[in-house]
């Protein structure tokens, strides 16, 4: 059973927008969230992570959310670059797993001119 | 020079043949981890090592061997694999085996078992 889904395979935003891309959990256990980007032919990066003491974390243009209720994490990227196309990958972990990352299918992002 | 690097990147072999993937980090980090991605399917962890002792087989297949000589090198030997076996093989490693350390990953090697 997979806890962790990225419920939209695709995502196609105009340069200059908010690309918003979405992550639910089930496991009310996990306590950090990671999103990674992943370039064809390439490993996955990280980009930004959260804890869940916190609701909201930014780096640069990315920012991320989490909506411990709802359990849902959110990545929001502004303005929206043609680099950034890519495959996004959210990811949680609890601490008593240590280092078990649980990571969801994945979003691709295309970000178009 | 690349973080982790992950050698060889594609490998093609048959049922009955006996490989070797290999990864290097030069992170300077200590734990390391095998995770395997299959088509459509998420990224699935396989092996953790930590200061090169195993700490986590998620249930792996015994076809799958690892190997962590030290905390710098990290090998997964392979042996009479399936053809579901075909994947994206990646290798990753972090400060150590602990919360709030994100992974680094390598770029992959892809398998394609006949």
């Amino acid at each position: 059973d997979q806890q962790v889904k990225q419920n939209s395979p695709s995502l196609s935003v105009q340069e200059g927008r908010i690309s918003i891309l979405n992550c639910d959990y089930t496991n009310s256990m996990f306590d950090y969230f990671l999103w990674y980007k992943k370039y064809p032919a390439e490993g996955p990066t990280f980009l930004i992570s959260i804890s869940s003491i916190k609701d909201k974390n930014e780096d640069g243009r990315f920012t991320v959310f989490l909506n411990k209720s709802a359990k849902h994490l959110s990545l929001h990227i502004v303005p929206s670059q043609p680099g950034d196309s890519a495959v996004y990958f959210c990811a949680a972990t609890r601490g008593s797993t240590l280092g078990r990352l649980y990571f969801g299918r994945g979003t691709q992002l295309t970000v178009w001119p | 020079e690349t973080g982790v690097t992950q050698t060889p990147r594609h490998l093609v072999m048959g049922m009955t043949n006996k490989k070797s993937l290999k990864c290097e980090q030069h992170l300077g980090h200590n734990a390391m981890y095998w995770y395997k991605q299959s088509a459509k399917k998420p990224l699935e962890l396989m092996f953790v090592y930590n200061f090169k002792e195993q700490t986590e087989n998620n249930s792996v297949p015994s076809r799958f061997s690892p190997e962590c000589p030290n905390s710098s090198h990290l090998f997964l030997h392979l042996h009479t694999l399936q053809p579901e076996d075909s994947a994206l093989y990646l290798c990753a490693s972090s400060q150590e085996w602990q919360i709030h350390q994100p992974q680094h990953f390598g770029d992959g090697t892809r398998l394609s078992i006949l």
